[in-house]
């Protein structure tokens, strides 16, 4: 089955600093790549998604890429701010089968 | 459009004792699951329906755990007996297509 890896397990920036989350996948036919941001105690929600005829995605200061030969993909979010300090996991479907990553930890410092 | 249910929010039980979880999915999903997050790591699928039947149990412990998604829409989800590994948050999910899901709230679990 799937295995889905991310990095790093934590991340701290500065407020207004980039930040990049990256992921890697086993199976080659995934073709479905969502992100999703867990502030505590709460349910995970999508932020940002990418199929796997799309290489890069961009929505406001979110961005995902996707490198289909390499397996991995991107989560890279400019401008950080306070609020953007959370859990996010990344995950990788093929057919409604979707596999999350063990998640990273991002802290953003006012 | 309404949510994914699920109840109850919280339960404490002690080991050995039996619990269950209920979810009710986005009207017209085909698509629920079941996932269990201990803190501090992603959520882990322990089952899949597709309508009332089952896709993906591989990881479900099934010598204590059972789902059943009578008629194709409201899921239960049984621990029995539990044990005090089995504290973690259980998320019911739904979804129309392979276009991402929509989580429920989440039943917190904890055996003591």
């Amino acid at each position: 089955g799937e295995n889905v890896e991310q990095h790093p397990s934590t991340l701290s920036v500065q407020e207004g600093d980039s930040a990049v989350i990256k992921c890697t996948y086993s199976d080659s036919a995934s073709n479905y790549f969502p992100w999703y941001k867990q502030e505590l105690g709460k349910r995970p929600q999508l932020i940002i998604d990418i199929r796997s005829n799309v290489g890069e995605k961009k929505d406001q200061r979110i961005a995902v890429t996707l490198n289909k030969t390499a397996k991995h993909f991107s989560l890279h979010i400019t401008e950080t701010q306070p609020e953007d300090s959370a859990v996010y996991f990344c995950a990788a479907s093929l057919d409604n089968d979707m596999r999350f990553g063990a998640g990273t930890r991002l802290t953003v410092k006012p | 459009e309404a949510g994914v249910a699920q109840s109850p929010r919280y339960k404490i039980i002690e080991k050995r004792q039996s619990v269950a979880f209920w979810c009710n999915p986005i009207s017209g999903h085909a698509t629920l699951y079941w996932y269990q997050q201990i803190l501090g790591q992603g959520p882990k699928l322990l089952i899949q329906f597709q309508n009332n039947g089952v896709v993906d149990d591989s990881q479900l412990p099934k010598d204590r755990f059972s789902a059943e998604r009578l008629k194709g829409v409201d899921s239960t989800l049984k621990i029995q007996p539990a044990k005090l590994e089995d504290s973690a948050v259980y998320l019911c999910a739904s979804s129309s297509r392979n276009y991402g899901y929509t989580f429920g709230s989440g039943t917190r679990l904890t055996v003591v």
